[in-house]
């Protein structure tokens, strides 16, 4: 069973860049998977602002993508984000997920980390 | 701004059933799979039906869900408290570029 699980910091100052790492356990990064980020913003909905496979290959959500960069550790069975510039508009809890390479669905997700930017 | 459009809440009593519409348009629920995800508060997202009406593993049978065109719904049949969270539609859409999530229902149990 496959588990994800952020990490990251809790703070992250105005004009900072906000990083993430997604650890995945119980499988292999390799697999045929796309990694996913997804955010929600306090008392607000999902925004899916990218993924990454494992060969390099991604998507970033368009009014992100000026400011989004997506990687991957094989070594390290993890991924990650960095989200450039960041404002008060980007404190939101941002999750993690897997989303199978024949389908257009994210079916595990992680917990989820929340981050707030302020000074 | 959300490709995808859904009513932000509904309710229903135990035992009946509730629907939950999504309407999107031609370039995601027209040309692609819709998929459901169950937020209960203080929770991660959970998938709850895949690919317009699959139901994963262990996703009770009282969840069912349909597309038509460039609407989509979900039904909940034999309402329990248990249902009360937030109910998001998915898709991909092919014009943006990206997966877009519909606003969200908040599904109260009167």
């Amino acid at each position: 069973q496959v588990h994800l699980q952020e990490s990251g910091p809790g703070l992250v100052k105005p004009s900072g860049t906000l990083s993430l790492t997604c650890a995945v356990s119980g499988g292999s990064i390799s697999s045929r998977s796309w990694w996913t980020w997804v955010r929600q913003s306090p008392g607000k909905g999902l925004e899916w602002i990218g993924e990454i496979y494992h060969s390099g290959r991604i998507g970033y959500s368009p009014s992100l993508k000026s400011r989004v960069t997506m990687s991957v550790d094989r070594s390290m069975n993890q991924f990650s984000l960095k989200l450039s510039s960041v404002t008060a508009a980007d404190t939101a809890m941002y999750y993690c997920a897997r989303r199978h390479d024949n389908g257009e669905y994210f079916d595990i997700w992680g917990q989820g980390t929340m981050v707030a930017v302020s000074s | 701004q959300s490709g995808v459009t859904q009513p932000p809440s509904a309710s229903g009593t135990p035992g009946q059933t509730v629907t939950i519409s999504c309407s999107g348009s031609s370039s995601n629920i027209g040309s692609n799979t819709v998929n459901w995800y169950q937020q209960v508060p203080g929770t991660a997202p959970k998938l709850l039906i895949y690919t317009n009406n699959q139901r994963p593993s262990g996703v009770p049978d009282r969840f069912s869900g349909s597309k038509s065109g460039t609407a989509a719904s979900l039904a909940i049949s034999g309402l329990q408290s248990a249902d009360e969270a937030d109910y998001y539609c998915a898709a991909w859409d092919d014009s943006l570029n990206a997966f877009v999530f519909g606003g969200g229902t908040k599904l109260t149990v009167l």
